[in-house]
C-alpha cells in the first residue's frame, strides 16, 4: 500500500529564504507526483506535475525534484516571500491511477 | 479559461438529511474525481468519473455516491448526513482519466459541508 509522507509538518522561516520541503513515498511504482499549495479554508492550487519519467520541475521560484528509485521529492522555493505562506501537500498517482496524498508542510513565511 | 467550479460553496445541513453537492469542470476535461478533507484524516479520495463512468472508487460507505453526466459536470449525493461527514469537499477534473491523466488535476476551491 502506497504511503506519502511529508517532512517537517510545519516550518516557520524569515523572508528571503531559500527553503526545501520534503515528500517521500513507498511505492517507486508510481505515474506521477503533483505538488499543490493550499490556502486556510480554501481549495488546491497546482504548483508543479512530474511525471515519473522525469526528474525535475520548475516554475518561477519554485523546482521540484523527483528521485522515483528513493522515493523522494523535494520542492524548493527560493527567496521565499510572505505570499508564499501555505500549505504545502504532494500526491502521488500510484498503480491504481488513485492519488495517495501527504499530510503537507505548513509553510510560513515572517516578513 | 474558467476553472473547476463547485456549488455551493456552504453548505449546513442536520444529521439524517441528504445533501448533492455539484462540480463542473474545466471545459474539455472528461475526468472528475471526487475528495473529502478533514482536519483528522487529511485527503481522502472519493471517486472518479470518466465519460459518464465510474472509474475508480475509494473506501467509503454507500452513502456517498456519484454521477457524471454528458457535458462532465458531476455530481456528489451523500445520504442519511452524520457529523462527521463535516469536511471540506474538492473536486478535481483532468483532461483524461486514469494513466492518460499526464497533465495532473485542477481543483475546485470546495464545498464546506458542516453537518449539526
Amino acid at each position: 500500500k502506497q504511503e506519502v509522507t511529508q517532512i517537517p509538518a510545519a516550518l516557520s522561516v524569515p523572508e528571503g529564504e531559500n527553503l526545501v520541503l520534503n515528500c517521500s513515498f513507498t511505492d517507486s511504482a508510481i505515474y506521477n507526483l503533483q505538488w499543490f499549495r493550499q490556502d486556510p479554508g480554501k481549495g488546491l492550487t497546482s504548483l508543479l506535475l512530474i511525471q515519473s519519467s522525469q526528474r525535475e520541475q520548475t516554475s518561477g521560484r519554485l523546482n521540484a525534484s523527483l528521485d522515483k528509485s528513493s522515493g523522494r521529492s523535494t520542492l524548493y522555493i527560493a527567496a521565499s516571500q510572505p505570499g508564499d505562506s501555505a500549505t504545502y501537500l504532494c500526491a502521488v498517482m500510484d498503480s491504481n491511477y488513485q492519488l495517495i496524498w501527504g499530510a503537507g508542510t505548513k509553510l510560513i513565511i515572517k516578513p | 479559461k474558467a476553472g473547476v467550479t463547485q456549488t455551493p460553496r456552504y453548505l449546513i445541513k442536520t444529521r439524517g438529511q441528504q445533501v448533492t453537492l455539484s462540480c463542473s469542470p474545466i471545459s474539455g476535461h472528461r475526468s472528475v474525481s471526487w475528495y473529502q478533507q478533514t482536519p483528522g484524516q487529511g485527503l481522502q479520495f472519493l471517486f472518479e468519473y470518466f465519460s459518464e463512468t465510474q472509474r475508480n472508487k475509494g473506501n467509503f460507505p454507500g452513502r456517498f455516491s456519484g454521477r457524471q453526466f454528458s457535458n462532465s459536470r458531476s455530481e456528489m449525493n451523500v445520504s442519511t448526513l452524520e457529523l462527521g461527514d463535516s469536511a471540506l469537499y474538492l473536486c478535481a477534473s483532468s483532461l483524461d482519466a486514469g494513466g492518460q491523466a499526464v497533465y495532473g488535476y485542477t481543483f475546485g476551491s470546495g464545498t464546506r459541508l458542516t453537518v449539526v
